[in-house]
C-alpha cells in the first residue's frame, strides 16, 4: 500500500537559521508530490509540487524541495526562516494511476520559530 | 473572490445527533473533496466528487454520506454523530484532478461531538 512518512513530528528553528522537512514515501512508482502548509486556524495552501522533470522545485514563500528518486524522498528546505513560517506542514502524494486525482497526506510536521 | 466556502466554522453536537456541512466554492471546479484532519494522522479523505451529481468514498467513508445536486456545493452528512468523528473537517476543491491542478482547501469546520 501507498504511504508518506514524515519522520519529524515537531521542529523547532531560530528565526534566520535554515530549515528542512523530510518526507519520505512509498509507491510502486514515481508518484506526483505536494508541500502544503497550514497556517493557525487557516486551510491548506500549496506550497509547491514536482510532477516531472528537474528535480530541484522552487515554491512560494521562498521554499524549495528536492525530489531525490533513489531515497523515495521529496524534502523542503528554506534558507533562512522568518516567524511567519511558524505552520504545519505536509506533505503530499497523488499517484499517477489514480484518474481521479486524489491526494494521500502525510501526518504533518508542526514548525516553532523561535526568536 | 470568496474560494472555497465551509459553513458553520464550529459546531458541537450531542452522540446521535445529525448534521450537514456546507462546503461552496465560486471557482466553477469540477473536483471536490472532503478530508478530516486529526492529531497525528494529517488528513484523510472521506468522500470526494468528480461534477455535479456524482460521487465516491475515499479512505474513512464510514459514518458519512455526501450530495452533489449542484456543481458548487458539496455537501457532508453526519446521519448519527459518534465521538469518534470529532475532527476538523477540511473541503478542497479543484478545477482538474488535484495531481495537476492546485487544489484549494476552505478554511475548516471544528467539529465536537460529546
Amino acid at each position: 500500500a501507498q504511504s508518506v512518512t514524515q519522520p519529524d513530528i515537531h521542529i523547532t528553528v531560530s528565526e534566520g537559521a535554515s530549515l528542512e522537512l523530510r518526507c519520505n514515501y512509498s509507491y510502486g512508482a514515481t508518484p506526483y508530490l505536494f508541500w502544503y502548509v497550514q497556517s493557525p486556524g487557516q486551510g491548506l495552501q500549496l506550497l509547491l509540487k514536482y510532477f516531472s522533470g528537474d528535480t530541484l522545485v522552487q515554491g512560494i514563500k521562498g521554499f524549495e524541495a528536492e525530489f531525490k528518486r533513489s531515497q523515495s524522498s521529496f524534502n523542503l528546505r528554506k534558507p533562512s526562516v522568518h516567524w511567519s513560517d511558524a505552520a504545519e506542514y505536509f506533505c503530499a502524494v497523488g499517484m499517477t494511476t489514480d484518474s481521479w486525482g486524489k491526494l494521500q497526506f502525510g501526518a504533518g510536521t508542526q514548525v516553532v520559530v523561535t526568536p | 473572490n470568496a474560494g472555497v466556502t465551509q459553513t458553520p466554522k464550529f459546531r458541537v453536537l450531542k452522540t446521535g445527533q445529525s448534521m450537514t456541512l456546507l462546503c461552496a466554492q465560486d471557482m466553477n471546479h469540477e473536483y471536490m473533496y472532503w478530508y478530516r484532519q486529526d492529531p497525528g494522522m494529517g488528513l484523510r479523505l472521506i468522500h470526494y466528487s468528480v461534477g455535479e451529481g456524482t460521487t465516491a468514498k475515499g479512505e474513512v467513508p464510514d459514518g458519512y454520506n455526501v450530495s452533489r445536486l449542484k456543481k458548487q456545493n458539496f455537501l457532508l452528512g453526519l446521519e448519527s454523530a459518534a465521538p469518534s468523528q470529532t475532527s476538523v473537517y477540511f473541503c478542497a476543491s479543484s478545477y482538474s484532478t488535484p495531481s495537476v491542478t492546485e487544489a484549494f482547501f476552505g478554511q475548516g469546520t471544528r467539529l465536537t461531538v460529546v
